[in-house]
């Protein structure tokens, strides 16, 4: 069976670019997570879909953050634009129930430059 | 105050060694407890849930006491693989019922030496 798969597993960008950042979760889950690691720092819930409804999003650090799950299938992280403190890796994760083991992706790591 | 509290480590011990991790957290509302292990550039993953009770897994025990707040992870007769960040992690009820924001701790760093 095929795990949490995130795209792109590296994105080098410039401040004030756009980045969209991609998970698919494992084939039936539900609850699909984000979280964010800035270097130095622990690991930060995000955000956490059931299906396409955002559950809950109090993580979000800002309005340039915008999360989407259309069709409760795979989902979207755009930084738009982004900024220096954007960098760090972003994990997604996805769980068949809540609560439950969430199983994470590997994650994708953000520069920004 | 951090809401989950780990010494950084790094821990460095021998093959076969004892080694103890702890863990406080600050919200007497979390429900739920695990410890997951990273390797070096690599995703969490979970290692094992941890209960009032106490569990153990293999060369692995971990403990939870409520009322201190505090969780606990002990790894016996270590090995080479075990090196990495150990992360203590918990979940609680928030809003609406909804347990799926996991908070973490920074990690424990081991390394296991020949």
């Amino acid at each position: 069976e095929a795990g949490v798969t995130q795209f792109p597993s590296h994105s080098v960008i410039e401040k004030g670019q756009t980045v969209t950042l991609r998970c698919d979760p494992i084939s039936g889950h539900d609850n699909l997570y984000w979280y964010r690691r800035v270097m130095g720092k622990e690991i930060k819930f995000l955000l956490h879909f059931v299906k396409e409804s955002k559950q809950d999003e109090s993580g979000m650090p800002n309005n340039r953050f915008l999360a989407e799950r259309t069709g409760g299938t795979y989902s979207t992280l755009k930084v738009q634009p982004a900024e220096l403190e954007d960098s760090g890796v972003y994990f997604c994760a996805s769980s068949q129930v809540t609560p439950g083991e969430q199983f994470f992706g590997p994650g994708t790591r953000l520069t920004v430059l | 105050r951090k809401e989950v509290e780990q010494d950084p480590g790094p821990f460095n011990v021998p093959e076969g060694a004892t080694v103890a991790f702890n863990c406080t957290y600050s919200n007497s509302a979390s429900q739920s407890f695990f410890w997951y292990r990273q390797d070096c550039r690599k995703e969490p993953k979970l290692l094992m849930s941890v209960y009032s009770s106490g569990n153990e897994d293999g060369r692995f025990t971990a403990q939870l006491n409520r009322a201190s707040q505090y969780i606990s992870l002990l790894i016996r007769d270590s090995k080479l693989s075990d090196s990495a960040t150990y992360l203590c992690v918990v979940n609680m009820l928030v809003y609406g019922g909804s347990q799926g924001n996991l908070i973490f701790g920074k990690g424990t760093k081991l390394s296991v030496k020949p």
